[in-house]
């Protein structure tokens, strides 16, 4: 059974910085792409990063290029993504998605973990 | 950047069809894929490239997708299947290359 356990969420003043982890089992983790999905209090789906299964090709949204990076670690099948200079906007949830295939590109997200919860305020 | 649709809402009485649209210009030439999200709960795939279901998803969920519209198709709705579904696809040259729809309620009365 995947398994996907977020960790790493706080209350954080504007400005600082934080960083999420996901705890990937259940699955060859070194084969799969992997991502970050964020929905604001009561608001939809937003995709933040992802990063293919050997980390040669990483991609972010607009919204937080410069500020948020993905990285990854196929020795402790584990997932991060280190948030900088935050902001209110950057308030959600944060769900780690696995991706279907090893590509960072045209995924579809087949397994998510529980989210963990980052709010922004001062 | 591209940009999907949805009805914010759609009211279903229990056994009978609800369909879901995600609009977009030319969504026919892309892969859409399907979310269910239950109050507290993460996303699910429920319908991945336009039609395909994942294993554990009943069959009374199917999916199509042609032209401007795709359409998520719930047969013989169930109180089950009360929750928010969300459209995604995948698009290079947008700000963000993964776009989601707004989503959907769908309520069953």
């Amino acid at each position: 059974e995947v398994q996907l356990v977020e960790s790493g969420g706080d209350l954080v003043q504007p400005g600082r910085s934080l960083r999420l982890s996901c705890a990937a089992s259940g699955f060859t983790y070194d084969d799969y792409a992997m991502h970050w999905v964020r929905q604001g209090p009561g608001k939809g789906l937003e995709w933040v990063a992802g990063v293919s299964w050997n980390s040669d090709y990483i991609d972010y949204a607009d919204s937080v290029k410069g500020r948020f990076t993905i990285s990854r670690d196929n020795a402790k099948n584990s997932l991060y993504l280190q948030l900088s200079s935050l902001r209110a906007e950057d308030t959600a949830l944060y769900y780690c998605a696995k991706g279907h295939s090893g590509a960072c590109q045209r995924n579809y997200f087949d397994n998510w973990g529980q989210g963990t919860l980052v709010t922004v305020s001062s | 950047s591209y940009v999907l649709t949805q009805p914010p809402s759609v009211s279903v009485a229990p056994g009978e069809t609800a369909r879901i649209t995600c609009g977009g210009i030319n969504i026919g030439d892309y892969s859409v894929h399907w979310y269910q999200q239950k109050p507290g709960q993460a996303p699910l795939l429920v319908i991945f490239y336009d039609t395909d279901r994942p294993s554990g998803i009943p069959e009374r969920f199917s999916g199509s997708n042609s032209g401007n519209t795709a359409t998520l198709t719930i047969s013989r709705v169930e109180a089950g299947d009360e929750a928010d579904y969300f459209c995604q696809v995948w698009d290079s040259s947008s700000d963000h290359s993964y776009v989601f729809g707004p989503g959907t309620k769908v309520t069953v009365l």
